[in-house]
């Protein structure tokens, strides 16, 4: 119950497309979202984050997606950059608990 | 210039020995955290303190140890006991124990010889 699922283990897409991560988890006591960015050889660094009040929340070229009812949240990166090429971690924290719960990750290649 | 600093950043070492790696951090943060990637397996957090002289084990403390003795440090010990210790190890640090925010050091590479 304290898993985080992400999909998928690696993703390419074209030089401004749409790119989307997905996440989904079954405790309903997650209340804080986070997504991180690593580049190789580096530590992750917080991209965005969202909590379950709100559906949606978008910072710059990137938005949370988030539906409380399926469990599911995601991350879309619209017109992708090769800059963007790294790996993608999901995480989930419930109030009190302490530590975040991570996803596996994904790899995402753009491709000039 | 703020931030979270670990060192070395490669690390080498010989079969029943014990290395320690160092996380330091100047953010003011009362809570540490260590953290160990592996290919295709995510973050796993090893152990983590929310305030000096404190620390909980995390989902895989076994042949690790740790220590807390400043607020700004946060060392972790990689013992004999941890038979496949090759990873990428991450220290990460939030502002306190109600702040989930973390942030990450740059990570220190153990390798076995």
């Amino acid at each position: 119950q304290q898993q985080v699922k992400q999909s998928p283990q690696s993703l390419i897409v074209q030089k401004g497309g749409i790119s989307i991560i997905n996440c989904a988890y079954e405790n309903t006591a997650f209340d804080y979202f986070p997504w991180y960015q690593q580049f190789p050889g580096k530590g992750p660094a917080l991209l965005i984050a969202i909590r379950p009040d709100v559906s949606e929340k978008k910072e710059g070229r990137f938005t949370i997606s988030f539906n409380k009812s399926a469990k599911q949240f995601s991350l879309h990166i619209m017109d992708s950059q090769p800059g963007d090429s790294a790996t993608y971690f999901c995480a989930a924290s419930a109030q009190g608990a302490q530590k975040l719960v991570f996803g596996q990750g994904t790899r995402l290649t753009i491709n000039p | 210039d703020g931030g979270i600093t670990q060192s070395p950043k490669y690390l080498f070492r010989k079969e029943g020995q014990n290395v320690t790696l160092s996380c330091e951090q100047n953010l003011n943060h009362d809570a540490m955290y260590w953290y160990r990637q592996d290919p295709g397996q995510g973050l796993r957090l090893i152990y983590y303190s929310q305030i000096v002289n404190d620390f909980q084990k995390g989902d895989i403390a076994e042949g690790y140890s740790v220590s807390r003795e400043k607020k700004e440090s946060f060392p972790l010990t990689v013992t004999s006991a941890q038979k496949n210790p090759t990873a990428f190890y991450l220290c990460a640090s939030s502002m306190s124990r109600a702040d989930e925010t973390q942030y990450f050091g740059p990570g220190t590479r153990l390798l076995v010889l």
